[in-house]
């Protein structure tokens, strides 16, 4: 089956820093590749779509200019959460759809990348 | 505003016996429900989905039901295996579009 991983699996970092989260897909093409947010016991909640080659789509609420979102190309998605704060100490997970599929409705999750900000 | 609710946070259910996962959604613009697997520290799989204009979708040990006039739909698992012990999220896909809203999840597990 589709494979997308993450990197890194879980990340600790001080307060002020940036973090660069990397979302590949393994064995396919994804021109479409979309954050997700997990709090604990809650649902997951969509940051950001992003296109390969194009600016990413942001949910409201989601900053724009602190969670940059790099596509560029169509294995590969990068969130950046700059400066970040205790706040931002989440389970961030990206899923790729894709882009041969006829599959109109699946996307492939990744494990999830683990952010404690202190 | 939760526009899809999974009010039961965790089912525990005998190995064997049916489990019944359930969901509700709040509006009609999702032309597809699915369910996925999560397990912890990974990402969810995709399990089973429906189309909004249909009432049953069934694969194997898993059936989904939905009930459009009701805006429910539920994951019934028989016979239910320890393996089958994770958290369940439902999810709907917002009409024309790749975005998905999910619920918060419910834990299930079975016991051997």
């Amino acid at each position: 089956g589709a494979v997308v991983s993450q990197h890194p699996s879980w990340v600790i970092c001080k307060s002020g820093t940036s973090v660069k989260i990397e979302c590949r897909s393994l064995d396919f093409q994804a021109t479409t590749m979309f954050w997700y947010r997990q709090f604990p016991k809650q649902s997951l909640m969509l940051m950001a779509t992003s296109n390969e080659g194009s600016k990413a789509t942001y949910e409201q609420g989601v900053e724009k200019d602190k969670f940059l979102i790099n596509h560029a190309s169509l294995t590969l998605s990068t969130l950046t959460v700059t400066s970040a704060h205790p706040e931002d100490s989440s389970f961030y997970i990206c899923s790729a759809r894709d882009t041969g599929t006829s599959l109109i409705y699946e996307q492939y999750f990744g494990p999830g990348t683990r952010l404690t900000v202190t | 505003d939760q526009q899809v609710k999974q009010n039961s946070p965790s089912l525990s259910v005998q190995e064997g016996r049916i489990s019944i996962l359930n969901c509700d959604y709040t509006n009609s613009m999702f032309d597809y429900f699915l369910w996925y697997k999560k397990y912890p520290a990974e990402g969810p799989t995709f399990l089973i989905s429906i189309s909004s204009i249909k009432d049953k979708n069934e694969d194997g040990r898993f059936t989904v039901f939905l009930n459009k006039s009701a805006k429910h739909l539920s994951l019934h698992i028989v016979p239910s295996q320890p393996g089958d012990s994770a958290v369940y999220f439902c999810a709907a896909r917002v009409s024309g579009t790749y975005k998905y809203i999910f619920g918060t999840g419910t834990r299930l597990k079975v016991l051997a």
